[in-house]
């Protein structure tokens, strides 16, 4: 158990629905980020909240639209998806990262997601 | 943006055999972090590394910082059934949360 937990596990949406994942963390950190892994490629971060303030949007479609009401919450809100958006999508939280000083960032399972 | 190139993609060894897999980048990264994904759960951090020169053990594995600082290597000892997953190396450059990822080695372990 590493304290960050995603729902759902699993989703299969049409490239016309609209839906949520969601990402909670209880180790009291306040950075929290949103990854995509594909296959045969490597993780790639697509957000960074720290302290509820988005940091980071490396490049993402708006399509995508992260929400962090709180700093133990994270959403990634999905919408008109394209089928190559299909892809395992974690969240991970992490002590805020001040400057170039690495705090460990922590994983939850992530949310397996095939868009049809 | 900065890519990490890293290798073998993957192994397949005997239990009881040890690995090494390395990651290399033609730019210098400030950090060096090995994780290790078991199916259907994130990454978790193995080891991570500070300095240039630094080497690292945590139990059967030893990771090391490259002098360059574009380069870092993960060895295990003695590998076990467990041992079975995909390891990534990552690092961070400027600021440290954003963190590149390599592309993975996968390890088959047999009895």
């Amino acid at each position: 158990e590493t304290g960050v937990t995603q729902t759902p596990r699993h989703l299969v949406m049409g490239m016309t629905n609209k839906k949520s994942l969601k990402c909670e963390q209880h180790l009291g950190h306040n950075a929290m980020y949103w990854y995509k892994q594909s296959a045969k490629k490597p993780l790639e971060l697509m957000f960074v909240y720290n302290f509820k303030e988005q940091t980071e949007n490396n490049s993402v479609p708006s399509r995508f639209s992260p929400e962090c009401p709180n700093s133990s919450h994270l959403f990634l809100h999905l919408h008109t998806l394209q089928p190559e958006d299909s892809a395992l999508y974690l969240c991970a939280s992490s002590q805020a990262q001040l400057g170039s000083s690495y705090n460990e960032q922590f994983f939850g399972p992530g949310t397996r997601l095939t868009v049809l | 943006g900065q890519q990490l190139n890293q290798s073998p993609q993957s192994m397949f060894i005997q239990e009881g055999e040890d690995v090494s897999m390395n990651c290399t980048s033609s730019s210098i990264f400030n950090t060096w972090l090995w994780y290790k994904q078991d199916p259907g759960e994130g990454p978790v951090l193995l080891i991570a590394l500070y300095k240039a020169g630094e080497l690292t053990s945590n139990g059967r594995l030893t990771a090391q910082f490259g002098i360059t600082r574009k380069d870092s290597f993960l060895n295990i000892s003695a590998s076990i059934p467990s041992d079975v997953g995909i390891y990534f190396c990552a690092g961070t450059t400027g600021t440290a949360s954003k963190l590149t990822f390599g592309t993975g080695t996968r390890l088959q372990v047999t009895l």
